[in-house]
């Protein structure tokens, strides 16, 4: 089976542009999770989403970090405007929900490098 | 508040020596879930195990074993025999429990296993 996609994988890009992460999860996992990491700060929970909603987003820096999850196949982190700032490797993970935390299958990451 | 903390920074082993990495964590649920996560050079984060509050019977899987003791607050992790292949940043994280699946990660402790 597939593991988690993410694309791209490393993506550098100019203060003040938009930039846009993509993620698919396995297949049949219910529970979609993003990270950033940093040196400073760690692995940092951005957002996840359980069957394609929203459950906690108290992650996201501030408002120019926006993601949706339009369907259970597919997932987009946005930024805008980047900031240098906000260069890290961003991670997506998912899972199978079944009421209990259960272990997160993460993707190789886009490492964002904003100059 | 729930914090997970890896006093480890670094360890640096020869190797077929037997290393442990300390993880202690504060919680004031009753009812947690206990993680290890190892990443590679490669990037990409990987499951080792989970531990829930009530399972205190300690776990050995290969070279690998676990030691969890709630009176401490600890959940340490022995790699008996390292290997280079052990070379990593591993990465010690508490979940509440219920449907959340949200991680709470330590800072990690890179380890180098020299040959």
């Amino acid at each position: 089976d597939a593991g988690v996609i993410q694309s791209p994988r490393h993506e550098v890009t100019e203060m003040g542009q938009e930039v846009t992460l993509r993620c698919k999860p396995i297949s049949g996992h219910n529970s979609l999770f993003w990270y950033r990491q940093t040196m400073m700060r760690g692995l940092e929970l951005l957002i996840y989403f359980n069957n394609n909603v929203p459950i906690d987003d108290s992650g996201m820096p501030e408002d120019r970090f926006s993601a949706k999850m339009p369907n259970a196949s597919f997932s987009t982190l946005k930024i805008q405007p980047s900031e240098p700032r906000d260069s890290a490797v961003y991670f997506c993970a998912s899972s199978l929900k079944r009421g209990f935390p259960d272990e997160q299958y993460f993707g190789p990451g886009t490492r964002l490098t904003v100059t | 508040a729930q914090k997970v903390t890896q006093a480890q920074t670094e360890i640096s082993v020869v190797e077929k020596e037997d290393v442990t990495l300390d993880c202690v964590y504060e919680t004031r649920d009753t009812t947690y879930y206990l993680f290890w996560y190892k990443q590679p050079p490669s990037g990409e984060l990987v499951f080792l195990i989970r531990r829930n509050s009530f399972d205190e019977q300690n776990e050995i899987s290969g070279r690998y074993s676990w030691n969890f003791q709630k009176s401490t607050s600890s959940f340490n992790f022995t790699i008996t025999a390292s290997q280079v292949v052990d070379s990593a940043v591993y990465f010690c994280a508490l979940s509440r429990s219920g449907n959340t699946g949200k991680l709470i990660f330590g800072q990690g402790t890179t380890l180098q296993v020299k040959p």
